[in-house]
């Protein structure tokens, strides 16, 4: 089965400064995609960054980066000169089975609701 | 309008009363999926869509839950006799391609926010 794991409910960080969100995944796929949401208090899923298995670089957006450690099976992001319009609710996701195209949905972790303080 | 759009927004519903919730999605997407987002959790998979064809229904968590796409556009996903746990946000996503979810081809609506008193 496949799992998300986000460690971090909440997390606080000072205007202009950079910011981790961690997120850990658990996956026997070989082949597999891991996504960067942003869910403002509105309700919209708002992709930020997506990071293939096969992806030899960690994937960049502006000022989100994706810290992909394989090994560790860890994908944390990384917001770069943090905006108060960043606060909100952020979910990492994985997607599985995209070789066979049986990439169908997307596993949730829990969330980290990221507070940018002026 | 481009994105996918959803209705109702906010929904109330009496425990035991049936409800239906809306989907559009972006014109020509051929997936679509509805996710389950109680509060303070993340989404959870409810069904799939290719076209008209309802390929997943694994996530759907009783047959209480149903849900349709006759037409290959428009979902409607019906909720009979609901209960408080039912109370959550309805996603709708829609992508153009086949089944695939990678990159940023899937694309999500605002949700309909469902309370079940």
């Amino acid at each position: 089965a496949q799992k998300i794991t986000q460690t971090q409910p909440g997390m606080f960080v000072q205007e202009k400064e950079a910011v981790t969100l961690d997120c850990t995944y658990d996956t026997s796929d070989q082949s597999y995609g891991l996504f960067w949401y942003k869910q403002p208090s509105s309700g919209e899923m708002i992709f930020l960054i997506y990071q293939g298995s096969y992806d030899e670089q960690n994937a960049t957006e502006g000022r989100y980066s994706l810290n992909f450690q394989k090994a560790r099976k860890s994908a944390n992001l990384v917001i770069s000169a943090s905006q108060l319009g960043d606060s909100a609710m952020y979910f990492c996701a994985m997607s599985y089975g995209i070789s066979s195209g049986s990439a169908r949905q997307l596993t949730f972790g829990s969330g980290t609701q990221l507070t940018v303080l002026p | 309008g481009a994105g996918v759009s959803q209705s109702p927004r906010y929904k109330v519903a009496k425990r035991g009363q049936d409800v239906a919730l809306r989907c559009d999605p972006i014109s020509g997407h051929v997936s679509l999926f509805w996710y389950q987002q109680a509060l303070g959790q993340g989404p959870e998979f409810l069904t799939y869509f290719q076209n008209e064809a309802q390929l997943d229904k694994s996530g759907l968590p009783s047959d209480r839950f149903f849900a349709e796409r006759p037409e290959g556009s428009v979902s409607t996903l019906k909720i009979q006799r609901t209960q408080q746990e039912d109370s959550a946000v309805y996603l709708c996503a829609s992508s153009l391609y086949e089944g695939g979810v990678t990159g940023n081809t899937i694309y999500f609506g605002e949700g309909s926010w469902l309370t079940v008193v």
